[in-house]
């Protein structure tokens, strides 16, 4: 079962957008993490916050994380064409043996 | 240095049959484990190695085992295969620890099953 929720399912911007994912989950956590997946290849761990941070900058993304609500969202901003991926929010559960995932947002970024 | 490997990159196999399919990790990580995404069930978690042990299993029938080895490379074996193993494999290592809970998991760039 995955932990959480994405949403949008999906999010179609023009470059030099900001594009905003959000992720909610169900239990508590010790971290939350954000992948990338480019059509169907691997995953790339984009950023981690912890429980105790509120916010995180990363670049062009940043991620927030409110754990009264069980809430993430990550925020790219200035989009670019190679942004185009799929984005997925992660818990580490069983002391991080192992992580469940969200079920992704797909952001096509038009140039 | 170099990231996780695995093989093969795709592989068709027929019903019935048995796969094995191989990650290494980077070198120095001690912690792999495996994931199985489909378009259906999204990324489903497998299970996890730590120095040669299995720490933790997800749910899935018994055709899918694993194991690793003294060097922290690690296989997964699906036997008897079906038509909805179908799949995306990937594999991520970490150096275990706690570690990925300060830097996440470094992902492979997966092997694709294809059942037919």
């Amino acid at each position: 079962s995955q932990q959480g929720e994405e949403d949008p399912q999906a999010l179609s911007i023009q470059e030099g957008e900001n594009a905003t994912m959000n992720c909610s989950y169900k239990t508590s956590i010790n971290n939350l993490q954000w992948y990338r997946q480019n059509s169907g290849r691997g995953l790339v761990h984009l950023i981690l916050i912890r429980s105790n941070e509120r916010e995180k900058h990363s670049g062009r993304l940043r991620v927030t994380l409110d754990t009264s609500k069980k809430s993430s969202s990550l925020l790219i901003t200035a989009s670019r064409a190679a942004d185009t991926a799929s984005y997925f929010c992660a818990a580490p559960r069983d002391y991080g043996n192992k992580l469940v995932f969200g079920a992704g947002t797909i952001l096509r970024v038009k140039s | 240095k170099a990231g996780v490997t695995q093989t093969p990159r795709y592989l068709i196999k027929t019903r019935g049959q048995q796969v094995t399919l191989s990650c290494s990790p980077i070198s120095g990580h001690r912690s792999v484990s495996w994931y199985q995404q489909t378009p259906g069930q999204g990324l489903q978690f497998l299970f996890e190695y730590f120095s040669e042990t299995q720490r933790n299993k997800g749910n899935f029938p018994g055709r899918f085992s694993g194991r690793q080895f003294s060097n922290s490379r690690s296989e997964m074996n699906v036997s008897t295969l079906e038509l909805g193993d179908s799949a995306l494999y990937l594999c991520a290592s970490s150096s275990g620890g706690g570690a990925s809970d300060l830097y996440g998991y470094t992902f492979g760039s997966g092997t694709r099953l294809t059942v037919v």
